[in-house]
Protein backbone atom coordinates (compact mmCIF):
# COMPACT_ATOMS: atom_id res chain seq x y z
CA UNK A 1 0.00 0.00 0.00
CA UNK A 2 0.95 3.90 -0.02
CA UNK A 3 2.29 6.05 2.81
CA UNK A 4 1.16 9.13 4.08
CA UNK A 5 3.54 11.07 6.31
CA UNK A 6 1.60 13.12 8.99
CA UNK A 7 3.78 15.78 11.02
CA UNK A 8 3.74 17.18 13.77
CA UNK A 9 3.53 13.80 16.30
CA UNK A 10 2.87 15.32 19.09
CA UNK A 11 1.43 19.16 19.59
CA UNK A 12 1.15 21.11 23.00
CA UNK A 13 -0.98 24.02 22.46
CA UNK A 14 -2.61 26.27 25.12
CA UNK A 15 -6.24 26.90 25.43
CA UNK A 16 -8.09 29.42 22.62
CA UNK A 17 -4.56 28.85 20.03
CA UNK A 18 -4.92 27.32 16.69
CA UNK A 19 -3.77 24.03 15.92
CA UNK A 20 -2.72 22.22 12.73
CA UNK A 21 -1.50 19.13 11.17
CA UNK A 22 -0.36 18.33 7.90
CA UNK A 23 -0.54 15.03 5.70
CA UNK A 24 1.18 14.37 2.54
CA UNK A 25 1.71 11.25 -0.28
CA UNK A 26 4.36 11.22 -2.79
CA UNK A 27 1.30 9.73 -4.94
CA UNK A 28 -1.99 11.38 -6.04
CA UNK A 29 -4.78 10.07 -3.66
CA UNK A 30 -8.55 9.71 -5.20
CA UNK A 31 -9.65 11.21 -1.56
CA UNK A 32 -8.34 11.96 1.65
CA UNK A 33 -10.24 11.38 4.68
CA UNK A 34 -9.91 12.27 8.38
CA UNK A 35 -10.15 10.56 12.07
CA UNK A 36 -10.39 11.52 15.45
CA UNK A 37 -9.31 9.35 18.08
CA UNK A 38 -10.34 10.54 21.83
CA UNK A 39 -8.08 9.26 24.68
CA UNK A 40 -8.78 5.39 25.50
CA UNK A 41 -11.36 5.51 22.68
CA UNK A 42 -11.38 4.27 18.77
CA UNK A 43 -10.71 6.36 15.94
CA UNK A 44 -14.30 8.25 14.60
CA UNK A 45 -14.59 9.31 10.76
CA UNK A 46 -14.62 13.33 10.74
CA UNK A 47 -14.65 13.95 6.88
CA UNK A 48 -13.68 12.75 3.52
CA UNK A 49 -12.10 15.33 0.54
CA UNK A 50 -12.34 14.25 -3.23
CA UNK A 51 -12.04 17.34 -5.08
CA UNK A 52 -8.31 19.18 -6.13
CA UNK A 53 -8.38 22.73 -3.72
CA UNK A 54 -11.20 21.20 -1.93
CA UNK A 55 -12.18 23.02 1.69
CA UNK A 56 -14.57 21.99 4.43
CA UNK A 57 -15.57 23.04 7.29
CA UNK A 58 -17.30 21.74 10.42
CA UNK A 59 -17.40 24.47 13.25
CA UNK A 60 -14.01 25.54 14.14
CA UNK A 61 -12.72 22.59 12.08
CA UNK A 62 -11.26 23.41 8.48
CA UNK A 63 -9.77 21.02 6.00
CA UNK A 64 -7.95 21.37 2.71
CA UNK A 65 -6.91 19.74 0.20
CA UNK A 66 -4.42 20.33 -1.73
CA UNK A 67 -4.36 21.11 -5.57
CA UNK A 68 -2.43 18.35 -6.77
CA UNK A 69 -4.08 16.26 -4.57
CA UNK A 70 -1.04 15.30 -2.59
CA UNK A 71 -1.37 16.99 0.68
CA UNK A 72 -4.42 18.03 3.39
CA UNK A 73 -4.73 19.43 6.36
CA UNK A 74 -7.13 19.59 9.23
CA UNK A 75 -7.25 23.45 10.84
CA UNK A 76 -8.90 23.88 14.33
CA UNK A 77 -9.59 27.45 15.61
CA UNK A 78 -9.41 28.49 19.28
CA UNK A 79 -8.63 25.27 20.82
CA UNK A 80 -10.90 23.84 23.40
CA UNK A 81 -10.43 21.12 26.02
CA UNK A 82 -12.61 19.09 24.18
CA UNK A 83 -10.34 19.10 20.97
CA UNK A 84 -8.33 16.72 23.11
CA UNK A 85 -7.14 13.48 21.04
CA UNK A 86 -5.15 12.01 17.96
CA UNK A 87 -5.99 12.94 14.67
CA UNK A 88 -5.65 10.87 11.47
CA UNK A 89 -5.56 11.47 8.12
CA UNK A 90 -6.39 8.27 5.82
CA UNK A 91 -5.78 7.50 2.50
CA UNK A 92 -7.37 4.56 0.38
CA UNK A 93 -5.75 2.35 -2.05
CA UNK A 94 -7.29 -0.15 -4.45
CA UNK A 95 -6.27 -3.04 -6.12
CA UNK A 96 -6.76 -6.35 -7.29
CA UNK A 97 -10.50 -5.89 -6.43
CA UNK A 98 -9.94 -4.80 -2.58
CA UNK A 99 -10.14 -1.89 -1.36
CA UNK A 100 -7.60 -0.44 2.01
CA UNK A 101 -7.31 2.58 4.19
CA UNK A 102 -3.67 3.33 4.95
CA UNK A 103 -3.78 5.83 7.69
CA UNK A 104 -1.24 8.45 9.04
CA UNK A 105 0.74 7.86 12.17
CA UNK A 106 -1.15 10.37 13.65
CA UNK A 107 -0.65 14.40 15.61
CA UNK A 108 -1.59 13.89 19.01
CA UNK A 109 -3.24 17.34 20.85
CA UNK A 110 -2.71 18.35 23.68
CA UNK A 111 -4.55 21.18 25.33
CA UNK A 112 -3.67 23.19 28.07
CA UNK A 113 -6.58 24.61 29.84
CA UNK B 1 -19.15 2.47 16.72
CA UNK B 2 -22.39 1.20 17.07
CA UNK B 3 -23.37 -1.80 15.78
CA UNK B 4 -19.83 -3.37 16.07
CA UNK B 5 -18.56 -5.26 19.13
CA UNK B 6 -15.10 -6.33 20.33
CA UNK B 7 -14.89 -8.76 23.06
CA UNK B 8 -12.92 -9.36 25.12
CA UNK B 9 -12.03 -5.65 25.97
CA UNK B 10 -8.65 -6.54 27.59
CA UNK B 11 -7.36 -9.44 27.61
CA UNK B 12 -4.09 -11.29 29.30
CA UNK B 13 -1.64 -13.86 27.59
CA UNK B 14 0.76 -15.86 28.48
CA UNK B 15 3.95 -16.00 26.03
CA UNK B 16 3.40 -18.81 24.04
CA UNK B 17 -0.59 -18.73 23.63
CA UNK B 18 -3.04 -18.45 21.32
CA UNK B 19 -5.88 -16.17 21.75
CA UNK B 20 -8.49 -15.13 19.78
CA UNK B 21 -10.46 -11.88 19.39
CA UNK B 22 -13.64 -11.32 18.65
CA UNK B 23 -15.06 -9.27 16.02
CA UNK B 24 -18.63 -9.00 15.24
CA UNK B 25 -21.05 -6.50 13.25
CA UNK B 26 -24.55 -5.69 13.07
CA UNK B 27 -24.34 -2.97 9.93
CA UNK B 28 -24.72 -5.80 7.56
CA UNK B 29 -21.21 -4.34 5.87
CA UNK B 30 -19.42 -6.45 3.48
CA UNK B 31 -15.69 -5.81 3.85
CA UNK B 32 -14.49 -6.07 7.71
CA UNK B 33 -10.79 -5.04 9.06
CA UNK B 34 -7.85 -5.97 11.54
CA UNK B 35 -5.78 -3.34 12.35
CA UNK B 36 -3.31 -2.90 15.44
CA UNK B 37 -2.36 0.44 17.49
CA UNK B 38 1.36 0.68 18.69
CA UNK B 39 1.98 4.25 20.55
CA UNK B 40 3.86 6.77 17.90
CA UNK B 41 2.54 3.91 14.87
CA UNK B 42 -0.68 4.73 13.87
CA UNK B 43 -3.13 1.99 12.64
CA UNK B 44 -1.40 -0.44 11.22
CA UNK B 45 -3.52 -3.22 8.37
CA UNK B 46 -2.93 -6.92 9.77
CA UNK B 47 -5.86 -8.93 7.45
CA UNK B 48 -8.79 -7.57 5.82
CA UNK B 49 -11.80 -9.28 3.82
CA UNK B 50 -14.03 -8.05 1.47
CA UNK B 51 -16.66 -10.89 1.06
CA UNK B 52 -17.43 -14.03 3.12
CA UNK B 53 -14.88 -16.84 2.89
CA UNK B 54 -12.24 -14.82 1.21
CA UNK B 55 -9.49 -12.78 2.78
CA UNK B 56 -6.13 -11.29 2.29
CA UNK B 57 -3.30 -10.49 4.69
CA UNK B 58 -2.12 -6.75 5.29
CA UNK B 59 0.81 -4.76 6.42
CA UNK B 60 2.01 -6.93 9.29
CA UNK B 61 0.11 -10.23 8.53
CA UNK B 62 2.84 -12.43 10.25
CA UNK B 63 1.84 -14.20 13.54
CA UNK B 64 -2.28 -13.72 13.01
CA UNK B 65 -4.78 -16.05 11.26
CA UNK B 66 -8.32 -15.11 10.87
CA UNK B 67 -11.27 -16.33 9.50
CA UNK B 68 -14.69 -15.01 7.54
CA UNK B 69 -17.26 -17.99 8.01
CA UNK B 70 -20.49 -15.75 8.35
CA UNK B 71 -20.93 -12.21 7.08
CA UNK B 72 -20.77 -10.74 10.99
CA UNK B 73 -18.08 -12.31 12.15
CA UNK B 74 -14.50 -11.53 11.55
CA UNK B 75 -12.22 -13.23 14.68
CA UNK B 76 -8.45 -12.68 14.61
CA UNK B 77 -6.04 -15.16 16.80
CA UNK B 78 -2.68 -13.50 17.37
CA UNK B 79 -0.71 -16.94 17.27
CA UNK B 80 2.38 -17.31 19.68
CA UNK B 81 4.26 -16.68 16.87
CA UNK B 82 3.63 -13.11 16.71
CA UNK B 83 6.89 -11.77 18.67
CA UNK B 84 5.57 -8.17 19.98
CA UNK B 85 2.19 -9.10 20.28
CA UNK B 86 1.07 -6.81 23.19
CA UNK B 87 -0.96 -3.73 21.56
CA UNK B 88 -4.36 -2.40 21.05
CA UNK B 89 -6.75 -3.97 18.09
CA UNK B 90 -9.38 -2.45 16.12
CA UNK B 91 -11.97 -4.43 14.33
CA UNK B 92 -13.61 -2.09 11.50
CA UNK B 93 -16.15 -2.29 8.84
CA UNK B 94 -16.64 -0.56 5.60
CA UNK B 95 -19.77 1.17 3.98
CA UNK B 96 -18.10 3.12 1.15
CA UNK B 97 -15.12 4.92 1.50
CA UNK B 98 -15.39 5.31 5.24
CA UNK B 99 -14.30 2.59 7.74
CA UNK B 100 -16.15 2.53 10.77
CA UNK B 101 -13.82 1.32 14.10
CA UNK B 102 -15.21 -1.09 16.52
CA UNK B 103 -13.91 -0.23 20.15
CA UNK B 104 -10.74 -2.40 20.07
CA UNK B 105 -9.13 -4.54 22.54
CA UNK B 106 -6.12 -4.48 24.60
CA UNK B 107 -4.42 -7.32 24.67
CA UNK B 108 -1.25 -7.83 27.18
CA UNK B 109 1.46 -10.55 27.37
CA UNK B 110 2.60 -11.03 30.46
Amino acid sequence: GQQVMQIPQYQHVQEGEDFTTYCNSSTTLSNIQWYKQRPGGHPVFLIQLVKSGEVKKQKRLTFQFGEAKKNSSLHITATQTTDVGTYFCAAPYSGAGSYQLTFGKGTKLSVIP
Amino acid sequence: DGGITQSPKYLFRKEGQNVTLSCEQNLNHDAMYWYRQDPGQGLRLIYYSQIVNDFQKGDIAEGYSVSREKKESFPLTVTSAQKNPTAFYLCATRRGNTIYFGEGSWLTVV
